[in-house]
């Protein structure tokens, strides 16, 4: 089966800090994206950043990166600057091909609270 | 625009009325899909569908219907629901292509009594 684990149901911050965000996930295919979605609270779901497996660099948006380790399925998040506006729920997915083709398999979330 | 959209965004209604959430995607896109979010347990799919007529079930399809005559339309039916149905609804839709990113919805808030 294939699973996400998001193992910090909460976070906190102050603002222009830098926090992580913790991901590990299990499937048996070679080729999957991994997501990272922010859900404020006006229930929206909006992508943050995305990787590609076969990449073995890191992604970047401005502020917001990734940490993928393949091999221990690892996949954080790290946001740098933290601001008032990153309060959200935070959702680690990935998808794949085969079978599953099209779906994303999500974590849990994790809540992270930005505090001036 | 591009973009997603469910009505309606909020609805109460009581065990076994039968109901419908929309959705409508203005993307050309061939997949959608529905997923619901239950606390602790993130987004769980429901049901997909690959193109026109082709639907198949997701990970949590008990108690749903969906359909696809339209390529932009993908109604979620609820035909007798019960309590446990009670939960936020998200329509999705991306481009064909497993490393194309899907689009959300704003989500349906529903709760059964």
């Amino acid at each position: 089966a294939q699973t996400v684990t998001q193992s910090q149901p909460e976070m906190s911050v102050q603002e222009a800090e830098t926090v992580t965000l913790s991901c590990t996930y299990d499937t048996s295919e070679s080729n999957y994206y991994l997501f990272w979605y922010k859900q404020p609270p006006s229930r929206q779901m909006i992508l943050v950043i995305r990787q590609e497996a076969y990449k073995q660099q890191n992604a970047t948006e401005n502020r917001f990166s990734v940490n993928f380790q393949k091999a221990a399925k690892s996949f954080s998040l790290k946001i740098s600057d933290s601001q008032l506006g990153d309060t959200a729920m935070y959702f680690c997915a990935f998808t794949t091909g085969g079978t599953s083709y099209g779906k994303l398999t999500f974590g849990q979330g994790t809540i992270l609270t930005v505090h001036p | 625009e591009a973009q997603v959209t469910q009505n309606p965004r909020y609805l109460i209604t009581v065990t076994g009325k039968k109901l419908t959430v929309t959705c409508s995607q203005n993307m050309n896109h061939e997949y959608m899909s529905w997923y619901r979010q239950d606390p602790g347990l993130g987004l769980r799919q429901i049901y997909y569908s690959m193109n026109v007529e082709v639907t198949d079930k997701g990970d949590v399809p008990e108690g749903y219907k969906v359909s696809r005559k339209e390529k932009r339309n993908f109604p979620l039916i609820l035909e007798s629901p019960s309590p446990n149905q009670t939960s936020l609804y998200f329509c999705a839709s991306k481009e064909r292509g497993t490393q194309e990113t899907q689009y959300f919805g704003p989500g349906t808030r529903l709760l059964v009594l």
